[in-house]
């Protein structure tokens, strides 16, 4: 079964500091893996689409990167702010997957706090 | 702002009743899907349209049912609701389909059945 699992839940750091958040998905073959970032009460708004022949790509001062091998992903964030505070999601689009070609992660919650 | 327009932003409504949710693409998208996130859950894939006609089910129950319309909007019909339909339900559009299609989404309605 196609999964996506993101660690870890839930996050709290310093405003200023960095963070990395994981992702494993069990997703085989997969066309891309992409990072949204979800505010709350809002909808998710992406932030990177890797695909596999990728191994990082950078959004400002997000940075994912990827591990087709170990179908690992992580997305760094440096310098955190307040405003990244926010669900980040991570999903995988399986190919031959029927209809539910993406496949959601349930996310990680991080907290910035001064 | 993702240029995806979801009303009403939240909807309070008793079991075993009907509500309608309404969702407006970007313009010129053609493809408009329904995700249903429940509280600490992924979104979960419900149903796809494009260009009026049904592209994809997702895990929809037979309660539910939804339409696109001439001028691409979108309906998402709700019917003998339980308490556990209560969820965020967001909308979200694309202009193309294929693997490395982005999907732009609403802010979401919030579902509460009381």
């Amino acid at each position: 079964k196609n999964q996506v699992e993101q660690s870890p839940q839930s996050l709290i750091i310093l405003e200023g500091k960095n963070c990395t958040l994981q992702c494993n998905y069990t997703v085989s073959p997969f066309s891309n893996l992409r990072w949204y970032k979800q505010d709350t009460g809002r909808g998710p708004v992406s932030l990177t689409i890797m695909t596999f022949s990728e191994n990082t790509k950078s959004n400002g001062r997000y940075t994912a990167t990827l591990d087709a091998d170990t179908k690992q992903s992580s997305l760094h964030i440096t310098a955190s702010q307040l405003s990244d505070s926010a669900s980040y999601i991570c999903v995988v689009r399986a190919p031959y997957s029927g209809n539910t070609p993406l496949v959601f992660g349930k996310g990680t919650r991080l907290s910035v706090i001064a | 702002d993702s240029g995806v327009t979801q009303t009403p932003k939240h909807l309070i409504t008793a079991t075993g009743q009907r509500v309608t949710l309404r969702c407006s693409p970007r313009s010129g998208d053609l493809s408009v899907y329904w995700y249903q996130q429940s509280l600490d859950q992924g979104l979960q894939f419900l149903i796809q349209y494009y260009n009026g006609e049904e592209r994809a089910k997702g895990n929809i129950l037979e309660r539910f049912s939804a339409q696109q319309f001439p001028d691409l909007h979108s309906e998402l019909n709700l019917s003998s609701l339980e308490l556990g339909d209560s969820a965020l339900y967001f909308c979200a559009s694309s202009g193309h389909s294929g693997v490395n299609e982005k999907l732009f989404f609403g802010s979401g309605t919030q579902l509460s059945v009381l």
